[in-house]
């Protein structure tokens, strides 16, 4: 397989359900990303691993609890979910973090999350 | 604060050409990006413009003036495929990239 594999591609899970994302890139890319796409808003950054040490968070609420075992590999945990929170999950992963070149993030398809 | 602006949505006739502008307002500038999203898909890189001009690529054309914090994307001799939403996004002086909410773009027959 070649490119960034995310599984499940769609996911509808109840508010009291423990569930997990995964996100897995053949690229040799050292860095790797959570997107959250909604519907007619922009991409909104959730967290970033560099090297397998998360970077960033971007005042994610707990109830999504990130995992990077390698490089090639990023899960999403969650627990406890709200409605408001089904949405495309988007994985991405690029070279590094390093702030030189165009650093060109190469994204999954996503996971379409419903939360009932 | 920081802000991307684009059309929402677009229409235009297949084998003409379409422009989707991109205003933006950030913290510094590092690099603006264009990425093709078809629904149910991936994003897909399609164009990186840091330096003022035009950059083509086939029958896409990617233009930035960076004083006046302005991008657009220019699609030649359309094709039905070409049917997907774009998205613009621009790198802060962070290094983190803002994206704008996207353009839909629909090509009829």
């Amino acid at each position: 397989e070649t490119g960034v594999t995310q599984t499940p591609r769609h996911l509808v899970m109840g508010m009291t359900n423990k569930k997990s994302l995964k996100c897995e890139q053949h690229l040799g890319h050292n860095a790797m990303y959570w997107y959250k796409q909604s519907a007619k808003k922009p991409l909104e950054l959730m967290f970033v691993y560099n090297f397998k040490e998360q970077t960033e968070n971007n005042s994610v609420p707990s109830r999504f609890s990130p995992e990077c075992p390698n490089s090639s590999h990023l899960f999403l945990h969650l627990h406890t979910l709200q409605p408001e929170d089904s949405a495309l999950y988007l994985c991405a992963s690029s070279q590094s973090t390093e702030n030189s070149g165009a650093n060109v993030l190469t994204f999954g398809a996503g996971s379409r999350l419903t939360v009932l | 604060g920081q802000n991307i602006d684009q059309p929402t949505e677009m229409t235009a006739t297949e084998g003409a050409i379409v422009q989707i502008n991109c205003t933006y307002q950030t913290s510094g500038f590092n690099g603006l990006f264009w990425y093709q999203q078809h629904a149910g898909e991936a994003p897909t890189f399609l164009s990186y413009n840091v330096l003022d001009g035009l950059e083509e690529k086939g029958r896409f054309s990617s233009f930035l003036s960076r004083s006046k914090g302005y991008s657009y994307l220019l699609l030649k001799e359309l094709q039905m495929k070409d049917s997907a939403s774009y998205l613009c996004a621009v790198r802060d002086s962070n290094y983190q990239l803002i994206w704008g909410a996207g353009t839909k773009l629909i090509i009829k027959p």
